[in-house]
């Protein structure tokens, strides 16, 4: 079946720092998703990535989509304190399924 | 908008009883969810549903029935609790199955003991 994994499963960074997760699916998706979930909160969605090669910014976030359209990653530029949480993709082929995530800790 | 409501947000149940967790959302969403989550896991599915009347098995639907009889509401079922069924539960809705995003309500914590 359908699989979804990510890595790392943990980070830790100093403030100020760069950060990346990787998200590799077994099958090919027609979209992924990023979410993101603060320390005992829900997830919350932060963008979509539908075409090959897709790159998308949110200030601080850049998101990619391989042109394979199997994996994605998200990269985080000078890390701070408020990007705390777990980051989770999601890969759409017949089902959407959860990455098992990245908890990324920064230090100040 | 409330958006996606569950309650309750915390609950102990002890080992063979039952509850229902409640979910309702008010953004007139086709799609609804349910999802565990597990500590410092990702979230599987357990039942989800495209509509009032219909609903559908995901990853982890055992031990769990669920119900769907407005577009509002998708209550989850747990029948004869046991310590395996200890998780975070997220309900969440979407306006549809393709490129919509999920909205998750703030969880049930419930612990099985």
């Amino acid at each position: 079946g359908q699989q979804v994994m990510q890595i790392p499963q943990y980070q830790h960074v100093q403030e100020g720092e760069d950060f990346t997760t990787y998200c590799n699916s077994s099958t090919t998706l027609s979209n992924i998703q990023w979410y993101k979930q603060r320390p005992g909160g829900h997830p919350v969605f932060l963008i979509q990535l539908v075409k090959s090669g897709e790159v998308k910014k949110q200030k601080r976030l850049t998101f990619q989509f391989g042109e394979a359209k199997k994996n994605s990653s998200l990269h985080i530029t000078a890390t701070q304190t408020t990007d705390v949480g777990t980051y989770f993709c999601a890969g759409r082929s017949d089902k959407l399924i959860f990455g098992t995530g990245t908890r990324l800790q920064v230090f100040p | 908008n409330a958006g996606v409501t569950q309650t309750p947000k915390f609950r102990i149940l002890k080992i063979g009883q039952s509850m229902t967790l409640q979910c309702t959302q008010d953004m007139n969403h086709n799609y609804m969810y349910w999802y565990r989550q597990d500590p410092g896991m990702g979230l599987k599915l357990i039942y989800y549903s495209v509509g009032a009347g219909i609903t559908d098995k995901g990853e982890v639907p055992n031990g769990y029935n669920v119900s769907r009889s407005t577009t509002e509401d998708f209550p989850l079922r747990l029948e004869l609790a046991a310590p395996s069924q200890t998780s975070v539960y997220f309900c969440a809705s979407s306006f549809d199955r393709g490129d919509s995003p999920l909205h998750f309500g703030n969880g049930t914590r419930l612990t099985v003991t």
